[in-house]
């Protein structure tokens, strides 16, 4: 089973600032990796797939990277919005996710 | 577009059977998986199982015992079944679109997207 480790758990920025958030997994997973952000009472919504690729209606704001075991979502400039939970996933494996606050 | 819209019992006692239906509006049914996935007040999300179109499921080996996930497609229908809750059940249950894409790698490549409103089940005596 494929392990993935959120950091940090918490990340308290103010609106305006660069969010890096990183999701680490126990072996390589190539490019196979996607985010999601959730809202309290909503379900997940996709961002990133394939590592890099953002989905359909999703902000040039937000983008991805990595391969292999370390992957990136960054939030050039955070809006009040994108307050929220973030997850990765890899195929049947989520991590526990980071809480993006406002500071 | 597609929307899913899931339902079903929202209250059960320790040792019943959870049910949930989600239905698939607007969109191709065929040639997809679908997924259950669900998450506890206050954690993260856990992968249940998926099912395509032909009926074929995976099922995720810590709960594959109790979980039976089955199709409907003259509805566009899919349902989850999971038995002999306990209080450890009491989740968010959600459905999802399971993009599965086929890689050479045996580790597999898959989004879920879009997701179910989400149901509330609660396991109480």
């Amino acid at each position: 089973e494929i392990v993935l480790t959120q950091s940090p758990a918490t990340l308290s920025l103010s609106p305006g600032e660069r969010a890096t958030l990183s999701c680490r997994a126990s072996q390589s997973v190539s490019s196979y990796l996607a985010w999601y952000q959730q809202k309290p009472g909503q379900a997940p919504r996709l961002l990133i797939y394939d590592a890099s690729n953002r989905a359909t209606g999703i902000p040039a704001r937000f983008s991805g990277s990595g391969s292999g075991t370390d992957f990136t979502l960054t939030i050039s400039s955070l809006e009040p919005e994108d307050f929220a939970v973030y997850y990765c996933q890899q195929r049947s494996n989520f991590g526990q996710g980071t809480r993006l606050e406002i500071k | 577009q597609v929307q899913l819209q899931q339902w079903g019992a929202g209250l059960l006692k320790p040792s019943e059977t959870l049910s949930l239906t989600c239905a698939v509006y607007g969109g191709s049914f065929s040639g997809y998986y679908w997924s259950w996935i669900r998450q506890p007040p206050g954690k993260g999300l856990e992968w249940i199982g998926e099912i395509n179109h032909s009926g074929s499921t995976n099922y995720n080996p810590s709960l594959k015992s109790r979980v039976t996930i089955s199709v409907d497609t003259s509805k566009n229908q899919f349902s989850l079944k999971l038995s002999s809750v306990t209080a450890a059940d009491t989740a968010v249950y959600y459905c999802a679109r399971d993009w599965i894409v086929v890689v050479p790698a045996a580790i597999g490549n898959n989004w879920f997207d879009p997701w179910g409103q989400g149901t509330l089940v609660t396991v109480s005596s």
